[in-house]
């Protein structure tokens, strides 16, 4: 089955401190993989994807991701946390051959001052 | 530039009733997705269209029905509501180029009473 896990529902990180978000996925059919972030009340905003080629990749407010095919994971890292980032991040995928994007339940990032 | 607009943004129905949620894409986007996210949840598929015909269907049942129009604009209609469809109704857009990303609007708040 396709299902994709955020292991942290909320995390707790100091302003300036670096932040390390986890996903992993399950499914063996290539994945096109996506990290969206959610302030509430709000929709979601695209930060960063990956398709193909370099597995670490560079999104929007100096977030980045790294894909490890044999970890099964694309973990989003940020070097130092402002506390605008505070917000819901949702990690999702995308299967080839689906439409479809399978999203994880979320983790809440707290920043405190 | 316009994103994914969507109307309206909060709604109260009883259980029973019938609704209908609007949803513009992103000017140049042709393919209009449809997710349901529950309180703490992420986003579930409900359904994709494309060339006004639902390609993609996720696991909602039968209640859940949508229309795309030759302007790319789609409603959501879900019948004979239950108290457990009080959720955040997102739309998303894109663009009929492989792996287009979605961009998603600030959603529908469905309350049923």
């Amino acid at each position: 089955a396709q299902s994709v896990t955020q292991p942290d529902i909320h995390i707790t990180v100091s302003e300036g401190a670096s932040l390390e978000l986890r996903c992993n996925y399950s499914y063996g059919a290539t994945p096109y993989l996506f990290w969206y972030v959610q302030s509430p009340g709000q929709g979601l905003q695209l930060l960063l994807k990956y398709f193909s080629g370099d597995t670490l990749v560079q999104g929007i407010k100096g977030f980045e991701a790294e894909f490890k095919r044999s970890q099964s994971s694309f973990n989003l890292r940020k070097p130092s946390v402002h506390w605008s980032d505070a917000a819901e991040y949702f990690c999702a995928v995308r299967w080839i051959g689906f439409q479809k994007l399978v999203f994880g339940t979320g983790t809440r990032l707290l920043v405190s001052p | 530039d316009a994103g994914v607009t969507q109307s309206p943004t909060h709604l109260i129905k009883t259980r029973g009733q019938q609704v209908t949620l609007r949803c513009s894409p992103k000017s140049g986007h042709d393919t209009v997705s449809w997710y349901q996210q529950a309180l703490g949840q992420g986003p579930q598929f409900i359904f994709q269209y494309y060339e006004e015909e639902e390609r993609q269907r996720g696991n909602f049942p039968d209640r859940f029905s949508g229309h795309q129009f030759p302007n790319y604009s789609s409603e959501l209609n879900v019948n004979a509501l239950l108290l457990g469809d009080s959720a955040l109704y997102l739309c998303a857009s894109s663009s009929g180029q492989k792996n287009s990303p979605l961009h998603f609007g600030n959603g529908t708040r469905l309350t049923v009473t």
